[in-house]
């Protein structure tokens, strides 16, 4: 149980297009997702937290405005990458808290190469 | 704040043999939870185990263990009996926990790579 589903799990865009990112809770409600970066060989960084029916609170860096963030319902966050560019090539994945241990379920994860 | 090291960036071991992978902490909160990842290549995050601060007893799953030296700061992950299926990289990560809103951010070290050797 607690799955949650990341599409897609590859993309290649063309430098200057949008690129959408979806986490879904299949089997409990995600009322908190947090979105991570990581880059080849370096540990995941927080980008930011979204909970359901708020906006999003961004980590210090991280651009609003180019990474748009939607939780629109109990089990469906998306992360939208605006105007993409090469250096927002990346490994992109989501994370549900999932009571009652404190534990975590993590999405596959996207990766995302701007070309 | 809170800060997770990780001060081995590759660690070897032979097949079969038992490894360790250490991890240090850093936090002000008097509770919080201790967390080990496995990602392999396919960039998936598995979970291994959990330690809360306040567990008097080592956590364990299956060939999995951690050692936790609250005094110290450090929660160790032993693998006992390595298998190739566990050369992958390894995270130690941690989270207060409270109830508060915005307690349940996880946050990593930077990880070690482990090269199970036939």
């Amino acid at each position: 149980g607690a799955v949650v589903s990341q599409h897609p799990s590859r993309v290649i865009c063309k430098s200057g297009t949008s690129v959408k990112i979806e986490c879904r809770s299949l089997d409990f409600q995600a009322t908190t997702m947090f979105w991570y970066r990581q880059f080849p060989k370096q540990s995941l960084m927080l980008m930011a937290t979204s909970n359901e029916g708020s906006k999003a609170t961004y980590e210090q860096g991280v651009e609003k405005d180019k990474f748009l963030i939607n939780h629109a319902s109990l089990t469906l966050s998306t992360l939208t990458v605006t105007s993409a560019h090469p250096e927002d090539s990346s490994f992109y994945i989501c994370s549900a808290p999932r009571p009652p241990n404190y534990g975590y379920t993590f999405g596959s994860g996207t990766r995302l190469t701007v070309v | 704040a809170q800060k997770i090291t990780q001060t081995q960036p590759g660690m070897f071991v032979q097949e079969k043999e038992a490894v360790t992978l250490d991890c240090t902490y850093d936090t002000s909160d008097q509770s919080y939870g201790l967390f080990w990842y496995k990602q392999p290549s396919s960039g998936e995050m598995i979970f291994l185990i959990y330690q809360g601060s306040y567990d008097e007893q080592n956590a364990t799953e299956g060939r999995y263990s951690l050692n936790f030296q609250k005094a110290r700061k450090s929660a160790n992950l032993v693998i006992s009996a390595s298998q190739l299926g566990d050369s992958a990289m390894y995270f130690c990560a941690m989270r207060a926990l409270y109830s508060g809103a915005g307690s349940y951010q996880l946050t990593f070290g930077k990880g070690t790579k482990l090269s199970v050797i036939p």
